[in-house]
């Protein structure tokens, strides 16, 4: 139980354009999904808490303009990279919580900008 | 804000040896702490978790000990084999009624050599 999944798994777009992840809870619902960054070789920065049917709750330097986040449903929450640059490649991860403490963890998207 | 540091950054063991890592937290709040191992290239994973009634939590090779009043936590792992090779996070959160947000440790790379 508590899978989580995401997709697409890897992307590669030009720079300027758009790229949307989706994190899906696949047998559990989410009343709460978070949006992780994770860069080479470091740890894992909150970028987002998403409640299903309210707006998203930011991280204090990430720009909710550009990373927009919808979690339309209990099992689907996306993620969208608006007018990617290079340095927005990296790799992102979603957590999934039922009505508990635990954070479950899809299996990444690397996105890289050209 | 909570903050939590992760020691060693990397630990190197023989297989069959035990491996401890250990954290500390700033925020007396936080009363959850799961552990979490990830391999290169995948989201992180949900090994154990321990929540602050509780001073030790154990499942098989794996166990986890709490000390609220020191403000530490630690993961121990015995007779370690090949397969535990990967890179492994604390966190810390204060739980489901105060947002659920995890905070990560540095993390540790762990090497099992055969």
């Amino acid at each position: 139980g508590a899978v989580v999944s995401q997709h697409p798994s890897w992307v590669i777009c030009k720079s300027g354009t758009s790229v949307k992840i989706e994190c899906r809870s696949l047998d559990f619902q989410a009343t709460t999904m978070f949006w992780y960054r994770q860069f080479p070789k470091q740890s894992l920065m909150l970028m987002a808490t998403s409640n299903e049917g309210s707006k998203a709750t930011y991280e204090q330097g990430v720009e909710k303009d550009k990373f927009l986040i919808n979690h339309a449903s209990l099992t689907l929450s996306t993620l969208t990279v608006t007018s990617a640059h290079p340095e927005d490649s990296s790799f992102y991860i979603c957590s999934a919580s039922p009505h508990t403490d635990t954070q479950y963890f899809g299996p990444g998207t690397r996105l890289t900008v050209l | 804000g909570e903050n939590v540091e992760q020691h060693p950054s990397t630990l190197s063991v023989q297989e069959g040896d035990s491996a401890v890592i250990k954290c500390t937290y700033s925020d007396s709040a936080s009363n959850y702490f799961p552990w979490y191992k990830q391999e290169l290239g995948k989201g992180p994973q949900l090994i154990i978790d321990i929540r602050s009634n509780v001073g030790e939590k154990k499942d098989q090779r794996i166990a986890v000990t709490l000390n609220k009043t020191a403000k530490h936590f630690s993961l121990h792992i015995t007779e370690t084999q090949p397969e535990d090779s990967a890179v492994y996070f604390c966190a810390a959160s204060p739980g489901r009624a105060a947002g659920n947000k995890l905070t990560f440790g540095g993390g540790t790379r762990v090497l099992v050599k055969p």
